[in-house]
């Protein structure tokens, strides 16, 4: 059974702050993809990173894979009231089984 | 750009009661997931189909079925229903025809059992 450990799981921060989130695992994913759920909605796909080491920006999220695919980070530069949600971190692999993480649900105060 | 079409929105049943959830895919993609997300929960895999056959089985209990059409999109049934079973439920699809493509997540139906 593969496991993927995200952290942390809640966090509160005032607008303009940096924030990491990160998700480990001791397995390998042929690919890792981070969405932003809002409540009652379902997930949004933010990024999916599929090669070790690889770094994909979104405007003022950062996303890096690890060098073995088996855990990533998500960075967030002063962040805005507008990133509240919760992001999930999901494993993949080549035939379409996902690993979900907690889930962070963050909480941007203005 | 179209995305995952669930159906209802939001439901409420009672306690015995059956249901039925649909989803339409993405066109063009050929693999559906169903999730349920209970409150505060990340989602849980129920089921998945491929080309119209059901390819992965996770935690879907067996008052529950499934299934994928020749349009491609399915139907979650539930039968007997258990105050248990309100809950988010999700459904994703993706083109596993082409290596490491994401799921994308319909907006869900809310199902309340009264």
């Amino acid at each position: 059974t593969q496991l993927l450990e995200q952290s942390p799981q809640f966090l509160s921060i005032q607008e303009g702050e940096n924030l990491t989130v990160y998700c480990n695992s001791s397995s390998v994913f042929s690919s890792l993809q981070w969405y932003r759920q809002e409540p009652g909605e379902g997930p949004v796909l933010l990024v999916t990173v599929v090669t070790g080491g690889e770094v994909k920006k979104l405007k003022r999220l950062t996303f890096q894979f690890g060098d073995a695919r088996k855990d990533s980070s998500l960075h967030i530069t002063a962040a805005q009231p507008g990133d509240t949600g919760l992001y999930l971190c999901v494993g993949g692999t080549s035939y379409g089984k996902l690993t979900f993480g907690q889930g962070t649900i963050l909480t941007v105060h203005p | 750009a179209a995305g995952v079409i669930q159906s209802p929105r939001h439901l409420i049943k009672e306690k015995r009661e059956t249901a039925t959830l649909k989803c339409y895919p993405i066109p063009r993609h050929d693999t559906v997931y169903w999730y349920q997300q209970g409150p505060g929960q990340d989602p849980q895999f129920l089921i998945s189909f491929y080309e119209k056959m059901q390819s992965d089985k996770g935690s879907i209990p067996d008052r529950f079925s499934a299934q994928q059409f020749s349009d491609y999109h399915s139907e979650l049934n539930m039968s007997s229903l258990e105050l248990g079973d309100s809950a988010l439920y999700f459904c994703a699809s993706s083109d596993l025809g082409r290596s490491n493509q994401p799921q994308h997540f319909g907006d869900g139906t809310r199902l309340s059992i009264l």
